[in-house]
């Protein structure tokens, strides 16, 4: 079975300071994990995406998410906050057979608000 | 190009009414699902269409919930006898994803806001 932990809640950085979310994941199968960002009355928005390649995964907005299979986490950091990324950030995994995806188990999500 | 469009974007109704929410996928996807998300939660997985195959109907919380899907484009959900407890944001994804194909991600439209009274 999968399944995904979102362990903070809420996170509140400073801007220009670093961002970690954390996730870890449970999977039966070779999982395939990804980072989805919400903006407030915005749709969901794929950030980056692991799927049995590189393990340090870079992402859009310069967000990037380290897979570690021996501490079943997908950690997502960016060094440096900035105002725009405030929002809701989910840790999502599936387990991957071929190309299909099938369903995708969602965290419960990471409010993160950055401050000025 | 478009992308995913779900219609209405918001929906009030009153408890025991049957509801329609209707989703189309980006063209030439040949995946599309449907989530649900409650407030505060994250996604729940409802259904999933994939070609001509059985859909995947294992995330139907009850048999008041049911979707279709035409060929490869439109899909209903269908929520009847609708109960205050189904007011969530229901989310349609669709992905093009072909058998021995490379990995393609899931698409979000903006999703239908659902309120029960």
């Amino acid at each position: 079975a999968q399944s995904v932990t979102q362990l903070d809640s809420h996170v509140s950085v400073s801007e220009g300071t670093p961002v970690l979310l954390r996730c870890n994941y449970s999977s039966s199968y070779s999982p395939s994990l990804f980072w989805y960002v919400q903006h407030p009355n915005k749709g969901l928005q794929l950030l980056l995406k692991y799927t049995s390649a590189a393990t340090l995964v870079k992402g859009i907005n310069g967000f990037e998410a380290e897979f570690k299979k021996s501490e079943t986490s997908f950690h997502l950091t960016k060094p440096s906050a900035h105002m725009s990324d405030a929002a809701e950030y989910f840790c999502v995994v599936s387990e991957r057979r071929g190309s299909t995806l099938g369903r995708l188990y969602f965290g419960r999500g990471t409010q993160l608000t950055v401050w000025p | 190009g478009a992308g995913v469009s779900q219609s209405p974007s918001n929906k009030v109704t009153e408890k025991g009414k049957d509801v329609e929410l209707r989703c189309d996928p980006i063209s030439g996807h040949t995946a599309l699902y449907w989530y649900r998300q409650r407030l505060g939660q994250g996604l729940e997985f409802l259904i999933y269409f994939q070609g001509n195959s059985a859909p995947d109907k294992s995330g139907l919380p009850s048999d008041r919930f049911s979707a279709e899907r035409t060929g490869e484009s439109v899909s209903t959900l269908t929520i009847q006898r609708t109960q205050q407890e189904d007011s969530a944001v229901y989310l349609c994804a669709s992905s093009l994803e072909l058998a021995g194909g490379p990995f393609h991600e899931q698409y979000f439209g903006p999703g239908t806001r659902l309120t029960v009274t």
